[in-house]
């Protein structure tokens, strides 16, 4: 059974701040990663994938890919009120479809 | 609006009755999913099609559902019979794979159907 798994939080930040949030996933065979943000009775929005290891950035988000540890993060810098929501970790299944972690709540505080 | 659209947003429905959720996927892409999704859970895979081609089912899709995509281009998700613990958010998401991979498949998706059955 193929597993991603995150904490579920809340995870709160104050404003400004740096939030890291962690995925773990099981199957060695996930070759790309993905991380949406889901606001409370939306649904998934992208934000970035990454299937490299190492870091990739794109704006105030951070992606990081260690393969070895099976371990996938995102950052965000200088967090905002409007980044509260559930982000989720997705890993991709043989490219045929994702498995989604539970979601972290992160809560960013003024 | 990532250019996937899904109807209804909403049903209310009894138990034992058939619903059935339609998704327009971004016109270009061409493979399609559907999950379902409950209160506190990430999504959970349902079924996928690539084109017309329904390719994999989640062992979640049990007899009573049902997905189509005729000549490739929307799908519809039908529940025969629906029980209470069928009420879960149903997302659709297209994605455009191409042969070399490039993409890496990324999924958009739509705004969801919300069902609750009574």
């Amino acid at each position: 059974q193929k597993e991603v798994e995150q904490n579920s939080g809340p995870l709160s930040v104050p404003e400004g701040a740096i939030a890291s949030l962690n995925c773990t996933y099981s199957d060695r065979g996930s070759q790309s990663f993905f991380w949406y943000r889901q606001y409370s009775g939306k649904s998934p929005e992208l934000i970035m994938f990454i299937y490299s290891n190492g870091d990739k950035e794109d704006g105030r988000f951070t992606a990081q890919l260690n393969k070895a540890s099976q371990y996938v993060s995102l950052l965000i810098r200088d967090s905002q009120p409007s980044d509260s929501a559930t982000y989720l970790c997705a890993a991709d299944n043989y490219g045929q479809n994702f498995v989604f972690g539970p979601g972290t709540r992160l809560s960013v505080l003024p | 609006d990532t250019g996937v659209s899904q109807d209804p947003r909403h049903k209310i429905t009894k138990r034992g009755q058939n619903v059935t959720f339609r998704c327009d996927p971004i016109s270009e892409h061409n493979r399609l999913y559907w999950y379902r999704q409950t209160l506190g859970q990430g999504p959970e895979f349902l079924t996928y099609f690539q084109n017309e081609a329904q390719l994999e089912k989640s062992r979640l899709l049990s007899d009573r559902f049902s997905a189509e995509r005729p000549k490739g281009s929307f799908s519809t998700l039908e529940i025969q019979r629906t029980e209470q613990g069928d009420s879960a958010m149903y997302l659709c998401a297209s994605s455009l794979s191409l042969p070399t991979g490039s993409n890496r498949d990324t999924q958009y998706f739509g705004p969801g159907t919300r069902l609750t059955v009574l």
